[in-house]
This record gives structure tokens, sequence and C-alpha cells, in this order.
């Protein structure tokens, strides 16, 4: 069986600051990891995902993400917190060879000024 | 062009009503997917087609009636309509991982824009 964790249902930042965003997965078998973003009123846009190549991930906006097998984590990061950055995170975590993708319940970020 | 596309964006509706909202794919991909998201963000899987086949079917109300016609096209049917069933709901479509790998960009949910259904 598979599962996500996303600590923290509302995160704020100030403008310029780190932002880090934290997922922790569940599976038997070495998953696929993708974070997607959700602006207000639109659907889910993909940030990043993890493929089993590089454990450092990069994706759109600036934003990474870091396999870590020993902690069953895949933490979102991103240097310098933009205004425009404020929307909803989903982590999640899909079988390599299936069709099946489980979501965190989600992260909303709040920039500040 | 629009990957991939939900209609309507929005539905009003009274209760009791039989509703049904259309999605779209030309990606070319072999999954197509339903999910609920509620009013607290919420994603709930509702349905999962491969290649016109029915492939999850999470516990959904039988209310709740997906049909795809051929592999682009996924729509969902609801009868009866009650008030949980506001939400917004979100029609995704994947490529085989098995047929494509990782590399290739399979595996990967692309998600249409969302029709937010308010049942008064």
């Amino acid at each position: 069986a598979q599962s996500v964790t996303q600590l923290g249902s509302h995160v704020s930042v100030s403008e310029g600051a780190l932002v880090l965003l934290r997922c922790n997965y569940s599976s038997s078998v070495p998953p696929y990891l993708f974070w997607y973003v959700q602006y207000p009123n639109q659907g889910l846009q993909l940030l990043l995902k993890y493929t089993s190549a590089a454990t450092l991930v990069k994706g759109i906006n600036g934003f990474e993400a870091e396999f870590k097998k020993s902690e069953t984590s895949f933490h979102l990061t991103k240097p310098s917190a933009h205004m425009s950055d404020a929307a909803e995170y989903f982590c999640a975590v899909s079988h390599r060879t299936g069709n099946q993708f489980y979501f965190g319940t989600g992260t909303s970020l709040t920039v500040i000024p | 062009d629009t990957a991939v596309s939900q209609t309507p964006k929005y539905l009003v509706t009274q209760m009791g009503n039989d509703k049904s909202i259309k999605c779209e794919q030309n990606l070319g991909h072999d999954t197509m997917y339903w999910y609920k998201q509620d009013s607290k963000k919420f994603l709930k899987i509702m349905f999962s087609y491969n290649n016109k086949e029915l492939i999850i079917n999470e516990t959904v109300p039988n209310r709740f009636s997906p049909k795809s016609p051929d592999k682009a096209h996924l729509n969902l049917h609801i009868n009866s309509l009650e008030l949980g069933d506001s939400a917004v709901y979100f029609c995704a479509s994947s490529q085989d991982a098995l047929a494509s790998g990782p590399a290739s960009g399979a595996n990967v949910l692309t998600f249409g824009a969302g029709s937010r259904l308010t049942v008064l």
C-alpha cells in the first residue's frame, strides 16, 4: 500500500524567505514521487517528479525536491519565495508500473509581502 | 490547444437532478481519471479507465457512473444529485508507464481545469 503525508496544512513565509514544504511517503517498493501546484480556481500542474534518476530533482519556477530513501521523504524547497508562489501544493506517489496516484492532503502556501 | 478539457466549468443545479460532466484529452494517453476535490482541497480518486476499460472504482455511490466511449473521452454522469456532491471535479489523464517508461514523461498526471458543481 502507498500513502503520502504532508506535514502542515498551512505554511506562511515572507517574500524572499526559504520555502520548505514537507512530504513523507509510505511504499513497499521504490515509488515515483511528484509535487503538483494548484493556483486558485485552476487545475493541478506538475512542478517536478522523481523517477529514480538523480535524487535532487529540479522543477519549474525555481522549485526543487530531494528524494531521501532513508527518511522516506520528498520535501519541496525554493530558496526565495515570490508572491506568485502562493498556492496549494500537493505531494503524490505512484507505483512505477501502475496507474494509481495517491495524493497528500495538500499544503496551502501563503507569501507575506 | 488544451490538453485535457472539461465542460462545463461551472454547474449549478437543484437537488435530485441528473447532470453530466464531459472530459476529453488530446494527448494520446491511455488512462483517464476522475478526481473529486472537496471544500478542504482533499483530492480523492473516483474512477480510472485504461483504454476504455474501468480499472479503478473507489467507494463512490452508484449514482456516479463514468462512461468512456473511446480512450480520449471519459464522461461522468451523476444521478439524483445531493448537497454533498458539491465539489470541484477534475479529469486527468496519463500515459501507460509500462508502455513508455519514466523518461518519456509517462506516469505523470495531466489535469483539466476542473468543473465546479454546486448543488442547491
